[in-house]
């Protein structure tokens, strides 16, 4: 078992860009969730997905920022365009069972953004 | 979801049992609680989870009180390695966890 896969690992750029975060969840798991962590807000869930479909999203901070799920293997996070404000960690997490259990949520080890 | 309370930070001897607590005193019957960690610069660990039993697994055991209000991870034989926020969460349906500032674990030789 290979894990929640995110990247990249770390990414730097500048402010007005677009940034790309990926993630590949564990196989067979259908509940993918995306959160970011800075040091003044701790951890934050963005949006999670179930079976594909999103079915949360109020965390997601604003227009800017969208998150896709083409297929039951991979999920992006967008950002466009970045604001230094963005600079965080940004964690994947995924998890089996149907969306009302209480299954564990594994996590990736997240992707490190920071915006100049 | 029900509030948590938990001490900001804690110290502990290697090799000694670590005694993490959390107070839940709103928690309903329906809410589980949760223990993740996290260790510098990884993502969010599961550690592991109840309702109303005392829970055991290979990595910690969950002492949940009768009246549920409170709870205690115990990690029995505390090595450095355990170094760690702990995070404390109680949540009916396990899609939505809300972490808070958890406790600062500091494992010393």
């Amino acid at each position: 078992d290979a894990g929640v896969i995110q990247s990249p690992r770390h990414e730097v750029t500048e402010m007005g860009q677009e940034v790309t975060l990926r993630c590949k969840p564990i196989s067979g798991h259908n509940s993918l969730f995306w959160y970011r962590q800075t040091m003044m807000r701790g951890l934050e869930l963005l949006i999670y997905f179930n079976n594909n479909v999103p079915i949360d999203d109020s965390g997601m901070p604003e227009d800017r920022f969208s998150a896709k799920m083409p297929n039951a293997s991979f999920s992006t996070l967008k950002i466009q365009p970045s604001e230094p404000r963005d600079s965080a960690v940004y964690f994947c997490a995924s998890r089996a069972g149907y969306l009302g259990s209480n299954s564990p949520l594994h996590f990736g080890n997240g992707t490190r953004l920071t915006v100049t | 979801d029900a509030k948590t309370t938990q001490p900001t930070s804690m110290d502990c001897a290697e090799g000694r049992a670590a005694n993490l607590p959390c107070n839940h005193s709103t928690i309903s019957g329906n809410e589980y609680v949760y223990w993740y960690r996290q260790i510098h610069s990884q993502g969010p660990q599961y550690i592991i989870h109840g309702l109303k039993n005392n829970e055991t697994n290979e990595m910690a055991s969950l002492i949940i009180t009768e009246d549920r209000k409170s709870s205690t991870l115990i990690l029995p034989h505390a090595t450095l390695r355990d170094t760690a926020v702990y995070y404390c969460i109680v949540t009916e349906y396990g899609n939505k966890l809300v972490f808070g500032a958890g406790t600062i674990l500091r494992v010393k030789s």
